[in-house]
């Protein structure tokens, strides 16, 4: 099974600065084309909301505020500026390999 | 626009079978994607149980492939979450969810299960 570690577990961040989750597979989820990370944004008594596909593909609806990077194994979700309503918990999901298709263990997001 | 809505039990006793409900509203199950069952523990940890394809395939979590079974109806555009013989540790919130080509765009509200005697 591919084993997704999130850094860090919970992150406190000003309003309009700038918040940096990060996620790292522990085998590559990359070809050359595509690579199979996708983040989501959870708040309480709510389903995970799908934000970024494709490592750095902006799902529709979702504000420019947030974005995705990386590939191979290291990716990278950055929200900025952070808003108020931005207070949730962050998921990271590969689907390179399906069974299992896994899940980060979640970084909460706090606003100091 | 696409729906999909979790029903079953809220209450389930050790060792007998959990049985869910996924009814999917403004798409058919039959025209394309894969529909899937996935679980959040409490503490927040997600967990894949298995999905089936619009063709009808299915496919599992080998943690849980021993216990899972997925089928669907198609005349009501529902599919079913089958787990036996559970234990307290499969208390959770149960979500179905629509996959695309590799992330889940659409989730229902999710539905709490809990495993007590």
């Amino acid at each position: 099974d591919i084993v997704l570690t999130q850094s860090p577990a919970s992150l406190a961040v000003s309003l309009g600065q700038r918040a940096t989750i990060s996620c790292r597979a522990s085998q590559s989820v990359s070809t050359s084309s595509y690579s199979y990370m996708h983040w989501y944004q959870q708040k309480p008594g709510q389903p995970p909301k799908l934000l970024i596909k494709y490592a750095s593909n902006l799902e529709s609806g979702v504000p420019a505020r947030f974005s995705g990077s990386g590939s191979g194994t290291d990716f990278t979700l950055n929200i900025h500026p952070v808003e108020e309503e931005d207070t949730a918990t962050y998921y990271c999901q590969h689907s390179w390999e399906i069974p299992p298709l896994t899940f980060g263990a979640g970084t909460k997001l706090e606003l100091k | 626009d696409v729906q999909l809505q979790e029903s079953g039990p809220d209450l389930v006793k050790p060792s007998q079978s959990l049985s869910l409900t996924c009814t999917v509203t403004g798409y058919s199950i039959t025209s394309g994607y894969s529909w899937h069952w996935i679980r959040q523990f409490p503490g927040n940890k997600l967990e894949w149980m298995g999905y089936i394809h619009y063709s009808g395939s299915t496919n599992y979590n080998p943690s849980l492939k021993s216990r899972i079974s997925i089928t669907r109806d198609t005349s009501k555009n529902q599919f079913f979450l089958q787990l036996n013989s559970v234990t307290t540790e499969d208390t959770a919130i149960y979500y179905c969810a629509r996959k695309g080509t590799g992330s889940f765009a659409y989730w229902g509200q999710g539905t709490l299960v809990t495993v007590s005697a």
